[in-house]
């Protein structure tokens, strides 16, 4: 069984368009985040959710809106889509967000706008 | 905010070869985690430290906690094709909130 699963893997759209990733794991872990991962393989946080509360919220355009309607699901909205939001976007997972448990991450979402 | 710098960016070495890549930080951290990145999948842990000093194996692959606190290496010993992939170093502090500061990881290429 996948710890932590997204969906889709793959997702190619236009400029302008709305999108939305999904995430579920099975772990039942407290704490989950997503992550963007650029062209030169920089991984950034943008958002982590403990017992479906928003704890971290770095500096992210507000067109990316996080949901989470249960811990174990947190799924990333985003609205307009623009060129430089191609990447890979990974959701991870950790037991507690003080930092002294790993993160188990999903296998990436690779979203390219054209 | 707290950043790490991870070197070397890349390297390409022979199978066989040990490798050895190091995280360093310009403010001390309570946890140091290595993670490998397989092409197409997401991060895995290889390696934690939680204590200055520490020095903690796993199969071919060595890691310590500084003892500054500012710093961490990763070795791998007799290098295997399959140890190709993306490594990075993550720190964090307990006053972060849970926020893993990632390092910019280094791409390793092993040619048979």
């Amino acid at each position: 069984d996948t710890a932590v699963s997204q969906t889709p893997k793959y997702l190619v759209t236009q400029m302008g368009n709305d999108k939305s990733i999904k995430c579920e794991q099975n772990l039942g872990h407290d704490t989950m985040y997503w992550y963007k991962q650029d062209s030169k393989k920089f991984l950034k946080i943008m958002f982590s959710y403990n017992n479906k509360e928003l704890i971290i919220n770095e500096t992210v355009p507000n067109r990316f809106s996080p949901k989470s309607p249960d811990k174990a699901h947190l799924n990333l909205h985003i609205n307009s889509l623009e060129l430089g939001d191609s990447a890979v976007y990974f959701c991870a997972s950790s037991q507690d967000p003080t930092g002294t448990h790993t993160q188990y991450f999903g296998p990436g979402t690779r979203l390219l706008v054209l | 905010g707290q950043q790490l710098n991870q070197s070397p960016q890349s390297m390409f070495i022979q199978e066989g070869e040990d490798v050895s890549m190091n995280c360093t930080s310009s403010s001390i951290f309570n946890t140091w985690l290595w993670y490998k990145q397989d092409p197409g999948e997401g991060p895995v842990l290889l390696i934690a430290l939680y204590k200055a000093g520490e020095l903690t194996s796993n199969g071919r692959l060595t890691a310590q906690f500084g003892i500054t606190r500012k710093d961490s290496f990763l070795n791998i010993s007799a290098s295997i094709p399959s140890d190709v992939g993306i490594y990075f170093c993550a720190g964090y502090y307990n006053t972060n909130a849970g926020k893993s500061t990632f390092g910019d990881g280094t791409t390793l290429t092993v040619k048979p």
